[in-house]
């Protein structure tokens, strides 16, 4: 089975502090995604990556950035946490470099609280 | 530019009676569209995808969906409805002039009675 796996499943941090989610999956997969999902409006991108050191903007990519230094492993950056960057934050993976048809796989989420 | 509208953001159904969840689309090109599901305290799973091959799709736990061209339409369906159907749907339209970058609904929180 696919397996995607986010390092925390709960986050609290502060205004300002600088907070990092990673996401790790396990079969290869060249394309990582970043979502944020808010009540009422469904999961938005913030950035995807499309192998190691590539990315590219998503919809929403403002006050974040991301890293991708092994295949494997895609970070996402809160470079000063702001209160409206409480959400749930998704990664998802899928094989392939520019099929949209292939499934994309989803890690369980984490829930950050930015106080 | 592509995008999907469901139309309900709550639906309640008895046990044993159908589902009916709404999805609209709209896009420039053939569109590749997915329902997934998302249960409580767990990650999205893929229920099905249509990818322009048969219009009628079958997808797991029983659920199917219908592409209707002229309707912009991929309703999400199931006959009799299970207790351990409760969850979020969404439905999703791909952007294949953005390579797999996929866009969603709000989604549909299903409940089912028991």
């Amino acid at each position: 089975d696919v397996k995607v796996t986010q390092s925390s499943r709960y986050l609290v941090k502060r205004t300002g502090e600088k907070v990092f989610l990673e996401c790790v999956q396990d079969m290869d997969h060249e394309n990582m995604f970043w979502y944020r999902q808010d009540p009422g409006l469904g999961l938005r991108l913030i950035y995807f990556s499309y192998d190691v050191k590539m990315k590219e903007k998503g919809d929403i990519p403002e006050g974040y950035s991301v890293s991708r230094e092994k295949k494997e492993r895609f970070s996402l950056i809160l470079e000063s946490a702001s209160t409206n960057q409480t959400s749930m934050y998704l990664c998802a993976s899928n094989r392939q470099g520019r099929s949209s048809t292939d499934t994309q796989y989803f890690g369980p989420g984490t829930r950050l609280t930015v106080l | 530019a592509q995008s999907v509208t469901q139309l309900d953001s709550h639906v309640s159904v008895s046990e044993g009676t159908p589902v009916l969840l709404r999805c609209n689309y709209s896009s420039s090109y053939s569109p590749s569209l997915f329902w997934y599901v998302q249960h409580p305290n767990k990650g999205l799973q893929l229920l099905l995808k249509y990818t322009s091959a048969a219009t009628l799709v079958k997808g797991i736990n029983g659920f199917e969906a219908e592409f209707k061209k002229s309707e912009t339409s991929f309703h999400l369906t199931k006959p009799s409805a299970h207790m351990s159907d409760a969850a979020e749907y969404f439905c999703v339209v791909s952007k294949k002039s953005s390579g797999d970058k996929l866009t969603f609904g709000t989604g549909t929180r299903l409940a089912v009675r028991p």
